[in-house]
């Protein structure tokens, strides 16, 4: 089975840094994936790990440990159009994904 | 050039009754999922389809069924609902991946099912 943990909610200013925790217990590991949620819409891709290190795509940065068990998503630069939730998922079975019960951030001016 | 689609996306309707939920990609992808987001908000995987496998997820009742008329279509049936078959449900579809790559999974807008 798949055991996914991560913050419910976080709150962080506009501008900021916030880093997003995901922990995972697995089996048949195949990658993790981070999506973002905005309330009422659809999960769409963030980015995707499936080797140890991080992997930058603008804003967005994504860090896996295998051997730890562990995810985070890091946002620099934060605006407000990034309030939503943030899913870590684990990939095994072809291409199925578990998520995590989401993160949900708050950004303040 | 919506990209997956799914209707209706609101459907309110009576326990013990059976509906559909049908949904559509036009990415030329070969495998489509049906997920279940409660109002906790948590998204679980309940099929995962392509015109070779069909992978359920074992906590999924045996009275939800994936249909797939053809490889853009994956349409969900609920026979005898229940109060807590209430939730959202998503449509995604994606390639099958190579080993070591990914193809990320595109949503569907969603259908708000509210069973009473």
């Amino acid at each position: 089975g798949q055991n996914i943990d991560q913050p419910t909610e976080m709150t962080a200013t506009e501008g900021a840094i916030v880093q997003i925790n995901c922990t995972y217990q697995t089996s048949g590991f195949n990658g993790l994936f981070w999506y973002q949620q905005h309330a009422g819409e659809a999960p769409t891709f963030l980015s995707y790990n499936v080797l140890d290190g991080l992997e930058e795509k603008g804003r967005f940065s994504s860090f896996l440990s295998r051997s730890k068990g562990y995810s985070y998503l890091l946002l620099k630069e934060l605006q407000m159009k990034d309030s939503a939730s943030y899913l870590c998922a684990v990939r095994w079975a072809g291409n199925m994904l578990t998520f995590g019960g989401g993160t949900r951030l708050m950004v303040k001016p | 050039d919506t990209a997956v689609s799914q209707t209706p996306k609101y459907l309110v309707t009576q326990m013990g009754n059976d509906k559909s939920i049908k949904c559509e990609q036009n990415l030329g992808h070969d495998t489509m999922y049906w997920y279940k987001q409660d109002s906790k908000k948590f998204l679980k995987i309940m099929f995962s389809y392509n015109n070779k496998e069909l992978i359920i997820n074992e906590t999924v009742p045996n009275r939800f069924s994936p249909k797939s008329p053809d490889k853009a279509h994956l349409n969900l049936h609920i026979n005898s609902l229940e109060l807590g078959d209430s939730a959202v449900y998503f449509c995604a579809s994606s390639q099958i991946p190579l080993r070591h790559s990914y193809n990320e999974q595109f949503f569907g807008p969603g259908t708000r099912l509210t069973v009473l």
